[in-house]
């Protein structure tokens, strides 16, 4: 099955710097990659995803890059500020549209954002 | 409001005991997926479901069990055969004809 590493496992930055946490993935069918920000006590909360056909999304301070030929992909998080502060997971799955999806996580970074 | 509520936030139960967390979605989603979460870890898929009365395991089923009688709801239970039942479990759904997936609040299951 699929297995997906993350790292770092902690991440602190200074306020305004930026942030990157990467993750790499086994299963080279794999074609949708989310990430979710959770903060704590609460369920997990999709910030940006990326499909197997782009190479790179952004959206506002966020953006995610994907190499499909080393299989990771990356979260780039610019102009940092306190409110970033939180558990940052990525994720991988296989799969069409139009069929549940198995989604494999990694196991999170916990972003800090030092004022 | 649409959205995803599981209940309750805090779950407290003995060992040997069955218990039931409750998922329920008015989004209109067709699939709808339970997850484990353990302090520091990543989450890791119980059961999903995509239709009515239709369910799938998932990595770590073994010690669990789900119905899925009507589409908003997607109810889990926690039975004594899981070994280590403590642990944060969300829910979430999804539209089969779409890729996000998106979570509940979490229910955090004590047993002791």
């Amino acid at each position: 099955g699929e297995n997906v590493e993350q790292h770092p496992s902690t991440l602190s930055v200074q306020e305004g710097d930026s942030a990157v946490i990467k993750c790499t993935y086994s299963d080279s069918a794999s074609n949708y990659f989310p990430w979710y920000k959770q903060e704590l006590g609460k369920g997990p909360q999709l910030i940006i995803d990326i499909r197997s056909n782009v190479g790179e999304k952004k959206d506002q301070r966020i953006a995610v890059t994907l190499n499909k030929t080393a299989k990771h992909f990356s979260l780039h998080i610019t102009e940092t500020q306190p409110e970033d502060s939180a558990v940052y997971f990525c994720a991988a799955s296989r799969g069409s549209v139009g069929s549940a999806r198995q989604l494999t996580f990694g196991s999170g970074t916990q972003l800090t954002v030092l004022p | 409001d649409g959205g995803i509520t599981q209940s309750p936030k805090y779950l407290f139960r003995k060992e040997g005991q069955n218990v039931t967390l409750s998922c329920e979605q008015n989004l209109n989603h067709d699939a709808m997926y339970w997850y484990r979460q353990d302090p520091g870890q990543g989450l890791r898929l119980i059961y999903y479901s995509q239709i009515v009365n239709d369910f799938q395991k998932g990595d770590i089923a073994e010690g669990y069990s789900v119905s899925r009688e009507k589409k908003e709801s997607f109810p889990l239970t926690v039975t004594s055969a899981q070994k280590n039942p403590t642990a944060f479990y969300l829910c979430a759904s999804s539209k089969t004809s779409g890729l996000e997936q998106y979570f509940g609040p979490g229910t955090r299951l004590t047993v002791t």
